[in-house]
């Protein structure tokens, strides 16, 4: 079965310093997601993708943080300066499309440590 | 805003059939119910979700109520493994970004032996 592949798995970097993930979704995906899990809450979304274009960012702190996706496939997001606060789960999913009835499929997520 | 209410722990035991319920009662015509559970240390995982019909599938079934201002999950005979964090999130259909996708902080499933 197909699946969302993420890396690094886990992530220490200290504060000040710039830190970036990887997200590959399921192939023909064309939505992909980016959010940020603080532990013991439920996952928050940062940043939407349709194919290469952001569909919503309102909740990307976009003083420190960047995604990107060039071709509409894997994608990246980037801290630059890392805080202590950032230190969460950084979770990828994907859908086939952005409308009901698509369900997301989860990849395993980057745990980061800010020190 | 939270758009719906779950508790915030329960417990069953293995074999039983566990039973969440979810309340959405300011749900809109538009907007469908989705499930997602998330084993710890692990991304979400979708289960389920419907629109106002009863669904079932190989995982749990997903009651409605008929005013649509609540629902239930139901995982018919519970194992160790379905121990898990359970999310209900009201999603519209026709919108998108971070209003449509709130998930809350879950119910907290855990299956006794």
């Amino acid at each position: 079965e197909a699946e969302v592949a993420q890396s690094p798995r886990y992530k220490i970097t200290e504060k000040s310093q710039a830190v970036a993930f990887w997200c590959d979704p399921i192939s023909g995906h064309a939505t992909l997601y980016w959010y940020r899990q603080i532990l013991g809450q439920g996952p928050e979304l940062l940043v939407q993708f349709q194919d290469e274009s952001v569909v919503d960012d309102s909740q990307l702190p976009k003083d420190r943080f960047s995604a990107e996706r060039l071709k509409g496939v894997d994608s990246t997001l980037k801290i630059q300066p890392a805080e202590l606060g950032d230190s969460a789960m950084y979770l990828c999913a994907s859908s086939l499309g952005e409308v009901q009835a698509y369900e997301q499929y989860f990849g395993p997520g980057t745990r980061l440590t800010v020190t | 805003d939270a758009k719906t209410t779950q508790p915030t722990s329960m417990d069953c035991a293995e074999g039983r059939a566990a039973n969440l319920p979810c309340n959405h009662s300011t749900i809109s015509g538009n907007e469908y119910v989705y499930w997602y559970r998330q084993i710890h240390s692990q991304g979400p995982q979708y289960i389920i979700h419907g629109l106002k019909n009863n669904e079932t599938n190989e995982m749990a079934s997903l009651i409605i109520t008929e005013d649509r201002k609540s629902s239930t999950l139901i995982l018919p005979h519970a194992t160790l493994r379905d121990t898990a964090v359970y999310y209900c999130i009201v999603r519209a259909a026709d919108q998108t970004g971070a209003n449509n996708l709130f998930f809350g902080t879950g119910t907290r499933l855990t299956v006794i032996p």
